[in-house]
């Protein structure tokens, strides 16, 4: 089982609302990443865990709250964002931590809008 | 700063063509090269992983090769079909100037279109 799940599929929010976006992967992998994919873009990285912890951060700003709970969870917290950070939001996994890369597994990612 | 190039950027051909996706990358110290699969609006598939180390990879009708001296990557797609119309995207892994190794950068795609 090579999955990565992601919810909620899609989400629109305001600019004054808290949400919070879901990643989860059952292969035991070591490294979790975030990524940015604006329209007609490449996937831009934001952030990444290596062992449940923080290893990489892509100067993102703080309205973005990366959170990993376990080993199987990745959370993003989203506060106070803006029209521009609109795009579709990408996470993966690797068997491997950082700094030993191996394929990068994506899941479908979450569709967000911010009005 | 690692840059990673995509020619063409979009490719329309007919079913059963042969087909050669490029990629260039300006940093040859990198740790791997990766190709994927996007459809709209939808996550990415990995198609095929090159370790530095390696020339090509190979999977089913899809051959991927790297010279990493030259930074160049090309997927060869044999035998195209409509269900290969996607957007394909290089990526390359880490280069000296990074920290974690880990950081995947990516090229913009070539979006292919197989006509039936």
């Amino acid at each position: 089982d090579t999955e990565v799940t992601q919810t909620p599929k899609h989400l629109v929010m305001g600019m004054t609302n808290k949400k919070s976006l879901k990643c989860e992967q059952h292969m035991g992998h070591r490294a979790m990443y975030w990524y940015k994919q604006k329209a007609k873009k490449p996937p831009e990285l934001m952030f990444v865990y290596s062992y449940e912890k923080l290893s990489i951060n892509e100067s993102v700003p703080s309205r973005f709250s990366p959170e990993c709970p376990n080993s199987s969870l990745l959370n993003l917290h989203l506060h106070a964002l803006q029209p521009e950070d609109s795009a579709l939001y990408l996470c993966a996994s690797s068997q491997k931590a950082a700094g030993q890369t191996d394929t990068q597994y994506f899941g479908p990612g979450t569709r967000l809008t911010v009005l | 700063k690692q840059e990673v190039t995509q020619i063409p950027a979009a490719l329309s051909v007919p079913e059963g063509e042969n087909l050669v996706l490029n990629c260039s990358f300006t940093d040859s110290a990198i740790y791997n090269l990766q190709w994927f699969r996007q459809d709209p609006g939808k996550g990415l598939t990995s198609l095929l992983l090159i370790q530095s180390s390696q020339r090509e990879q190979t999977s089913g009708r899809l051959n991927a090769s790297l010279d990493k001296s030259s930074g160049r990557s090309t997927l060869y797609i044999a035998a195209s079909q409509p269900g290969d119309s996607a957007t394909y995207l290089c990526a390359v892994s880490g280069s000296q100037s990074n920290q974690a190794g880990t950081a995947l950068i990516f090229g913009k795609g070539t979006t292919l279109s197989v006509s039936s």
